[in-house]
């Protein structure tokens, strides 16, 4: 595998199941960051890890969990979501201090 | 934080015409990045530019810092050009990474 990939590529949940996305990357990198797109609107940042330790939640609600066990792993626990949480989640990584990010593939989520 | 605006919001063009696409930031920037997103939402990086002109093919960007903007140069456009263009950019005060999106472009290759 190379650059960023993202498990699972598409997702469909009910409003009371838990689920898991997850990223990896092969890039050597050190920052990992979380990015939501709803449609019609921009990519907004969620969550920043660098170094494993979590740097940044731009005022996300607390049914998004992230968890980063390592600097080339990076999980989003999802929980008791709702259909405006429905989007495209998109992971990225960069090296600490070097700006240039990478992006996966993305999981396109769907809350019914 | 740090605004970002692109233009046009869509374009259409037919195969082989060039295209400019254009983004305006409101503050001084340590990144600028272009993306093109495929139809299926991966995010390619097109490049990294905070200052300055890069080429890469039928692709080209110049940003000028200074002014507070940036632009993608595409000729020759072909029918996998479709897809939406990002602008992202990091500003100075930041502190960390922090990647803030414009709009996009949609661009639409007819053949």
């Amino acid at each position: 595998e190379t650059g960023v990939t993202q498990t699972p590529r598409h997702l469909v949940m009910g409003m009371t199941n838990k689920k898991s996305l997850k990223c990896e990357q092969h890039l050597g990198h050190n920052a990992m960051y979380w990015y939501k797109q709803s449609a019609k609107k921009p990519l907004e940042l969620m969550f920043v890890y660098n170094f494993k330790e979590q740097t940044e939640n731009n005022s996300v609600p607390s049914r998004f969990s992230p968890e980063c066990p390592n600097s080339s792993h990076l999980f989003l626990h999802l929980h008791t979501l709702q259909p405006e949480d429905s989007a495209l989640y998109l992971c990225a990584s960069s090296q600490v201090g070097v700006y240039e990010q990478y992006f996966g593939p993305g999981t396109r989520l769907t809350v019914t | 934080g740090i605004q970002v605006e692109q233009s046009p919001p869509d374009l259409i063009l037919q195969e082989g015409a060039n295209s400019t696409l254009r983004c305006n930031f409101s503050d001084s920037v340590n990144n600028l990045q272009w993306f093109h997103q495929n139809p299926w939402g991966q995010l390619i990086n097109l490049f990294y530019i905070p200052s300055g002109t890069k080429q890469n093919g039928r692709l080209s960007a110049t940003t000028v810092a200074t002014e507070r903007y940036s632009l993608l140069y595409i000729s020759s456009s072909q029918t996998t050009d479709s897809g939406v263009y990002f602008c992202a950019v990091e500003g100075e005060g930041t502190s960390g990474s922090r990647l803030t999106f414009g709009e996009g472009t949609q661009l639409t290759v007819n053949p």
